[in-house]
């Protein structure tokens, strides 16, 4: 089983809806981590979570410590929201930090 | 402009031909890290590294080397490649390792 799982591996939606993205981890954390892929291959850094709930424009994330547990939501999605949203959490390992991620979820929204 | 460069952007070469792909930050981080990604596979960790003359393995360490002689520059090494090393590369910085991930722009690398 992988460490870090997300949900669902692929979402259609059409412009304005509500987009909720989830993610959820077995291993012990020191943050959590959304990331965003468009086509063509870039990493972008969308949130670092290590408790609560971080807005960012109309992205929110969302993040349950006890239960293991972390939210990426869109409002009012747009076609340019289109990409990979990439869940990863780093673990403290022997006194370093590795970063472990997600499957990732495509992500379409059609105008 | 705070920034994780990386070079080539695209590479196509032959077995056993060695390469290397540069990466340098100008963000004065202690971490550095090499991730491959592959269809279905994801992201996995190469190797990386805490600090100069500080490197370890990732999950996918073989056929790679790295060194980290100045703070800002993390080379990926493959002394001799092969066709299942052909994938897209990214480097990618941070202050403490647990912080804000900065991703280079990747390399994608075929070996025939």
């Amino acid at each position: 089983k992988n460490e870090v799982e997300q949900s669902p591996q692929n979402l259609t939606a059409q412009e304005g809806e509500f987009i909720t993205i989830n993610c959820s981890y077995s291993v012990g954390i020191s943050a959590l981590h959304w990331l965003q892929q468009h086509p063509g291959g870039g990493i972008v850094s969308l949130f670092m979570l290590s408790s609560g709930k971080k807005k960012h424009g109309r992205l929110i994330a969302t993040i349950n410590i006890q239960e293991k547990h972390s939210s990426l939501h869109i409002t009012a999605s747009h076609p340019r929201d289109s990409a990979v949203y990439i869940c990863a959490v780093s673990r403290p390992i022997q006194g370093a930090q590795k970063l472990v991620f997600g499957q990732g979820t495509r992500l379409t929204i059609n105008p | 402009e705070a920034q994780v460069t990386q070079n080539p952007r695209y590479l196509i070469t032959v077995t056993g031909k060695k390469l290397t792909v540069t990466c340098s930050q100008n963000m004065n981080h202690e971490y550095m890290s090499w991730y491959r990604q592959d269809p279905g596979l994801g992201l996995r960790q190469i190797y990386y590294s805490m600090n100069v003359e500080v490197t370890d393995k990732g999950d996918v360490p073989e056929g790679y080397k790295v060194s980290r002689k100045e703070k800002r520059n993390f080379p990926l090494i493959l002394e001799s490649p092969s066709p299942n090393q052909t994938s897209l590369y990214f480097c990618a910085s941070s202050l403490f390792g647990w912080d804000t991930q900065y991703f280079g722009p990747g390399t994608r690398l075929t070996v025939l």
